[in-house]
């Protein structure tokens, strides 16, 4: 149990759809990031949230939106996905950097097939 | 960009033997942190390094952070079956949200 929840696990989801990805943290945590994982590649970094304000965007599609309400969730809003969007879908959470001691603490993930 | 290269892809082990894996970078990292991934789940974090040439254990797992500060590695002692999945480097630049991931070793453990 790492202290972030990840709803729902899996997702199937039309080209036309819209969805929500949802994550929480009960760590106590003031920064809340989203990844992209797809087979055989690093993880891609998504969006980063600190202190509920964006502070990294990394030129995502406009279909990927997120949405930080307080600093312990975070959603991933979804709508008209292309197929090659399907991937594991991680939320992760840490301390604000503070220039030393950094760790970094991770959901199980969203599993999700755009049909 | 900054990349990890991680090494090995994958391996196929036996029950009992010992494992070691690496990360390295042309960057200098202030830490270094190694995770595993079982299918399914997220990345569960094992060790964290803070410091050069710091070399932290937990349990039947090993890291160090090189003195160079761009490479670290991962060593499993008398693997069991359960030590399979896809462990992960990660590189931090202190004081950024920078976090640099590894592409990941794949292990499989033969009983």
């Amino acid at each position: 149990e790492t202290g972030v929840t990840q709803t729902p696990r899996h997702l199937v989801m039309g080209m036309t759809n819209k969805k929500s990805l949802k994550c929480e943290q009960h760590l106590g945590h003031n920064a809340m990031y989203w990844y992209k994982q797809s087979a055989k590649k690093p993880l891609e970094l998504m969006f980063v949230y600190s202190l509920e304000e964006r502070v990294e965007n990394n030129s995502v599609p406009s279909r990927f939106s997120p949405e930080c309400p307080n600093s312990s969730h975070l959603f991933l809003h979804l709508h008209t996905l292309q197929p090659e969007d399907s991937a594991l879908y991680l939320c992760a959470s840490s301390q604000q950097p503070s220039g030393g001691g950094e760790t970094q603490y991770f959901g199980p993930g969203t599993r999700l097939l755009v049909l | 960009g900054q990349q990890l290269n991680q090494s090995p892809q994958s391996m196929f082990i036996q029950e009992g033997e010992d494992v070691s894996m690496n990360c390295t970078s042309s960057s200098i990292f202030n830490t270094w942190l190694w995770y595993k991934q079982e299918p399914g789940e997220g990345p569960v974090l094992l060790i964290a390094l803070y410091k050069a040439g710091e070399l932290t254990s937990n349990g039947r797992l090993t890291a160090q952070f090189g003195i160079t500060r761009k490479d670290s590695f991962l060593n499993i002692s008398a693997s069991i079956p359960s030590d399979v999945g896809i462990y992960f480097c990660a590189g931090v630049f202190s004081g950024t949200y920078k976090y640099i991931f590894g592409t990941g070793t794949r292990l499989k453990v033969l009983a």
